[in-house]
Protein backbone atom coordinates (compact mmCIF):
# COMPACT_ATOMS: atom_id res chain seq x y z
CA UNK A 1 0.00 0.00 0.00
CA UNK A 2 0.94 3.39 -0.56
CA UNK A 3 1.20 4.59 3.23
CA UNK A 4 -0.90 7.56 2.48
CA UNK A 5 -4.02 8.78 3.77
CA UNK A 6 -6.09 10.88 1.33
CA UNK A 7 -9.90 11.93 1.70
CA UNK A 8 -11.86 10.41 -1.42
CA UNK A 9 -13.20 13.58 -3.27
CA UNK A 10 -13.25 17.55 -2.47
CA UNK A 11 -14.87 20.20 -4.03
CA UNK A 12 -13.69 23.77 -4.97
CA UNK A 13 -15.04 26.55 -6.77
CA UNK A 14 -13.13 27.94 -10.00
CA UNK A 15 -10.60 30.40 -9.79
CA UNK A 16 -10.08 29.80 -5.87
CA UNK A 17 -7.21 28.04 -4.30
CA UNK A 18 -7.32 24.10 -3.61
CA UNK A 19 -6.00 22.34 -0.16
CA UNK A 20 -5.23 18.92 -0.87
CA UNK A 21 -4.51 17.40 2.26
CA UNK A 22 -2.22 14.08 2.75
CA UNK A 23 -1.54 11.93 5.97
CA UNK A 24 2.04 10.27 5.91
CA UNK A 25 2.51 9.26 9.67
CA UNK A 26 4.45 6.71 9.09
CA UNK A 27 6.70 8.20 6.95
CA UNK A 28 10.73 7.66 6.80
CA UNK A 29 13.52 9.99 6.70
CA UNK A 30 14.84 9.11 3.35
CA UNK A 31 11.14 9.00 1.68
CA UNK A 32 10.01 11.89 -0.65
CA UNK A 33 6.87 13.28 -0.85
CA UNK A 34 5.75 13.07 -4.24
CA UNK A 35 2.00 14.57 -5.74
CA UNK A 36 0.85 13.07 -8.95
CA UNK A 37 -2.52 14.04 -10.65
CA UNK A 38 -4.20 11.90 -13.30
CA UNK A 39 -6.78 13.72 -15.61
CA UNK A 40 -9.60 11.95 -16.92
CA UNK A 41 -8.72 9.57 -19.56
CA UNK A 42 -5.15 10.19 -19.18
CA UNK A 43 -1.98 9.25 -17.82
CA UNK A 44 -0.41 9.56 -14.40
CA UNK A 45 1.20 13.12 -14.73
CA UNK A 46 4.03 14.83 -12.22
CA UNK A 47 2.90 17.26 -10.04
CA UNK A 48 5.63 18.60 -7.51
CA UNK A 49 7.90 16.49 -5.14
CA UNK A 50 9.48 17.71 -1.79
CA UNK A 51 11.82 16.02 1.24
CA UNK A 52 11.43 18.63 3.75
CA UNK A 53 11.19 22.33 2.82
CA UNK A 54 7.99 23.58 1.09
CA UNK A 55 8.22 23.70 -2.59
CA UNK A 56 7.18 26.03 -5.60
CA UNK A 57 6.97 25.15 -9.32
CA UNK A 58 5.02 26.72 -11.88
CA UNK A 59 1.90 23.90 -11.52
CA UNK A 60 1.44 23.97 -7.71
CA UNK A 61 3.17 24.47 -4.27
CA UNK A 62 3.75 21.78 -1.85
CA UNK A 63 3.78 22.42 1.99
CA UNK A 64 5.62 19.73 4.05
CA UNK A 65 5.20 19.31 7.89
CA UNK A 66 8.09 20.29 10.19
CA UNK A 67 7.37 16.87 11.68
CA UNK A 68 6.84 15.39 7.87
CA UNK A 69 3.97 13.64 9.36
CA UNK A 70 1.19 15.24 6.64
CA UNK A 71 1.33 17.71 3.59
CA UNK A 72 -0.24 20.12 1.43
CA UNK A 73 -0.40 20.26 -2.11
CA UNK A 74 -2.20 24.10 -3.07
CA UNK A 75 -3.45 24.49 -6.15
CA UNK A 76 -3.49 28.42 -5.55
CA UNK A 77 -6.24 28.66 -8.71
CA UNK A 78 -7.96 26.74 -9.73
CA UNK A 79 -9.63 25.94 -13.24
CA UNK A 80 -11.77 23.58 -14.56
CA UNK A 81 -8.89 22.02 -15.43
CA UNK A 82 -7.63 20.90 -12.61
CA UNK A 83 -10.21 18.73 -12.48
CA UNK A 84 -8.37 15.20 -11.78
CA UNK A 85 -7.57 12.55 -8.94
CA UNK A 86 -4.48 13.77 -7.04
CA UNK A 87 -2.34 11.12 -5.49
CA UNK A 88 -0.07 11.93 -2.39
CA UNK A 89 3.07 9.02 -3.15
CA UNK A 90 5.68 8.41 -0.48
CA UNK A 91 8.97 7.41 -2.24
CA UNK A 92 12.27 5.94 -0.92
CA UNK A 93 15.31 6.30 -2.23
CA UNK A 94 16.58 3.38 -4.19
CA UNK A 95 13.13 1.95 -4.84
CA UNK A 96 11.79 3.31 -8.47
CA UNK A 97 8.53 1.73 -8.72
CA UNK A 98 5.38 4.16 -7.87
CA UNK A 99 3.23 2.74 -5.33
CA UNK A 100 -0.21 4.62 -5.86
CA UNK A 101 -2.98 4.47 -3.44
CA UNK A 102 -7.03 5.85 -4.39
CA UNK A 103 -5.92 9.26 -4.56
CA UNK A 104 -8.34 12.77 -3.86
CA UNK A 105 -10.34 13.36 -6.74
CA UNK A 106 -11.03 17.21 -7.35
CA UNK A 107 -14.27 18.25 -8.64
CA UNK A 108 -14.06 22.19 -9.47
CA UNK A 109 -17.23 23.76 -9.73
CA UNK A 110 -17.78 26.50 -12.47
CA UNK B 1 8.01 19.01 -24.12
CA UNK B 2 9.55 15.89 -24.74
CA UNK B 3 6.56 13.09 -23.98
CA UNK B 4 6.17 9.33 -23.89
CA UNK B 5 3.94 7.85 -26.79
CA UNK B 6 2.15 4.89 -26.47
CA UNK B 7 0.33 3.22 -29.51
CA UNK B 8 -2.27 1.70 -30.18
CA UNK B 9 -4.53 4.14 -28.04
CA UNK B 10 -7.11 1.42 -28.15
CA UNK B 11 -6.65 -2.78 -28.79
CA UNK B 12 -9.42 -4.79 -29.10
CA UNK B 13 -8.16 -8.28 -29.37
CA UNK B 14 -9.91 -12.49 -28.70
CA UNK B 15 -8.89 -14.17 -25.63
CA UNK B 16 -5.89 -16.29 -25.94
CA UNK B 17 -5.12 -14.15 -28.39
CA UNK B 18 -1.05 -12.44 -28.39
CA UNK B 19 -0.97 -8.50 -28.15
CA UNK B 20 1.88 -6.40 -28.55
CA UNK B 21 1.77 -2.83 -26.49
CA UNK B 22 4.42 -0.20 -27.87
CA UNK B 23 5.96 2.74 -26.17
CA UNK B 24 8.43 5.62 -27.02
CA UNK B 25 9.78 6.61 -23.69
CA UNK B 26 11.87 10.22 -23.62
CA UNK B 27 14.57 10.12 -26.15
CA UNK B 28 17.26 10.73 -23.20
CA UNK B 29 15.81 8.58 -20.26
CA UNK B 30 17.30 5.08 -19.38
CA UNK B 31 14.57 3.56 -16.65
CA UNK B 32 11.48 1.96 -18.35
CA UNK B 33 8.10 0.67 -16.51
CA UNK B 34 4.82 -0.52 -17.18
CA UNK B 35 1.87 -0.08 -14.69
CA UNK B 36 -1.66 -0.77 -15.31
CA UNK B 37 -5.01 0.09 -14.28
CA UNK B 38 -8.36 -1.52 -14.61
CA UNK B 39 -11.34 0.28 -14.48
CA UNK B 40 -12.09 1.82 -11.70
CA UNK B 41 -9.05 0.60 -9.60
CA UNK B 42 -5.47 2.10 -8.62
CA UNK B 43 -2.81 2.24 -11.30
CA UNK B 44 -0.47 -0.81 -10.22
CA UNK B 45 3.33 -1.22 -11.02
CA UNK B 46 3.86 -3.91 -13.58
CA UNK B 47 7.71 -4.21 -14.49
CA UNK B 48 10.74 -2.02 -14.42
CA UNK B 49 13.77 -2.02 -16.88
CA UNK B 50 17.14 -1.35 -17.18
CA UNK B 51 20.13 -1.54 -19.34
CA UNK B 52 18.24 -4.66 -21.35
CA UNK B 53 16.90 -6.31 -18.44
CA UNK B 54 14.29 -6.42 -16.23
CA UNK B 55 14.77 -4.86 -12.38
CA UNK B 56 12.17 -5.77 -10.43
CA UNK B 57 8.60 -6.99 -11.48
CA UNK B 58 5.76 -7.56 -9.63
CA UNK B 59 3.01 -10.23 -8.82
CA UNK B 60 0.85 -9.48 -12.19
CA UNK B 61 3.98 -9.96 -14.31
CA UNK B 62 3.43 -14.03 -14.28
CA UNK B 63 5.17 -15.73 -17.67
CA UNK B 64 2.48 -14.31 -19.76
CA UNK B 65 4.33 -11.31 -19.57
CA UNK B 66 7.15 -10.38 -21.25
CA UNK B 67 9.26 -6.68 -21.79
CA UNK B 68 11.91 -5.62 -24.69
CA UNK B 69 13.49 -2.66 -26.00
CA UNK B 70 13.82 -4.14 -29.59
CA UNK B 71 15.94 -0.78 -30.35
CA UNK B 72 16.62 2.26 -29.69
CA UNK B 73 13.48 3.94 -28.99
CA UNK B 74 10.97 1.47 -28.75
CA UNK B 75 9.90 -0.30 -25.50
CA UNK B 76 6.97 -3.27 -25.47
CA UNK B 77 5.21 -5.14 -23.64
CA UNK B 78 3.80 -8.58 -24.51
CA UNK B 79 1.29 -10.58 -23.53
CA UNK B 80 1.32 -14.00 -24.98
CA UNK B 81 -2.36 -15.38 -24.12
CA UNK B 82 -4.91 -13.10 -23.02
CA UNK B 83 -7.38 -13.50 -20.22
CA UNK B 84 -10.28 -11.17 -19.78
CA UNK B 85 -8.56 -9.91 -16.56
CA UNK B 86 -6.11 -8.25 -18.56
CA UNK B 87 -8.58 -5.68 -19.88
CA UNK B 88 -6.96 -2.58 -18.61
CA UNK B 89 -5.85 0.54 -19.69
CA UNK B 90 -1.83 -0.10 -19.77
CA UNK B 91 0.40 2.87 -19.46
CA UNK B 92 4.08 3.21 -20.16
CA UNK B 93 6.62 5.14 -18.22
CA UNK B 94 10.20 6.58 -18.39
CA UNK B 95 12.39 8.41 -16.08
CA UNK B 96 16.12 9.66 -16.55
CA UNK B 97 17.63 8.34 -12.88
CA UNK B 98 15.93 5.71 -11.51
CA UNK B 99 16.63 6.23 -8.18
CA UNK B 100 13.59 6.86 -6.60
CA UNK B 101 13.25 9.14 -3.85
CA UNK B 102 13.64 12.66 -6.22
CA UNK B 103 13.18 10.80 -9.66
CA UNK B 104 10.66 11.81 -11.64
CA UNK B 105 8.64 9.32 -13.96
CA UNK B 106 6.80 10.76 -17.14
CA UNK B 107 3.70 8.65 -18.31
CA UNK B 108 2.68 7.94 -21.22
CA UNK B 109 -1.35 8.32 -22.09
CA UNK B 110 -1.93 4.85 -22.12
CA UNK B 111 -3.38 1.74 -24.41
CA UNK B 112 -6.60 0.66 -23.73
CA UNK B 113 -6.67 -3.00 -23.98
CA UNK B 114 -10.21 -4.79 -24.21
CA UNK B 115 -10.19 -8.57 -24.14
CA UNK B 116 -13.08 -10.31 -25.68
Amino acid sequence: DAKTTQPNSMESNEEEPVHLPCNHSTISGTDYIHWYRQLPSQGPEYVIHGLTSNVNNRMASLAIAEDRKSSTLILHRATLRDAAVYYCILRPNRDDKIIFGKGTRLHILP
Amino acid sequence: EPEVTQTPSHQVTQMGQEVILRCVPISNHLYFYWYRQILGQKVEFLVSFYNNEISEKSEIFDDQFSVERPDGSNFTLKIRSTKLEDSAMYFCASSSSGIGGPDTQYFGPGTRLTVL
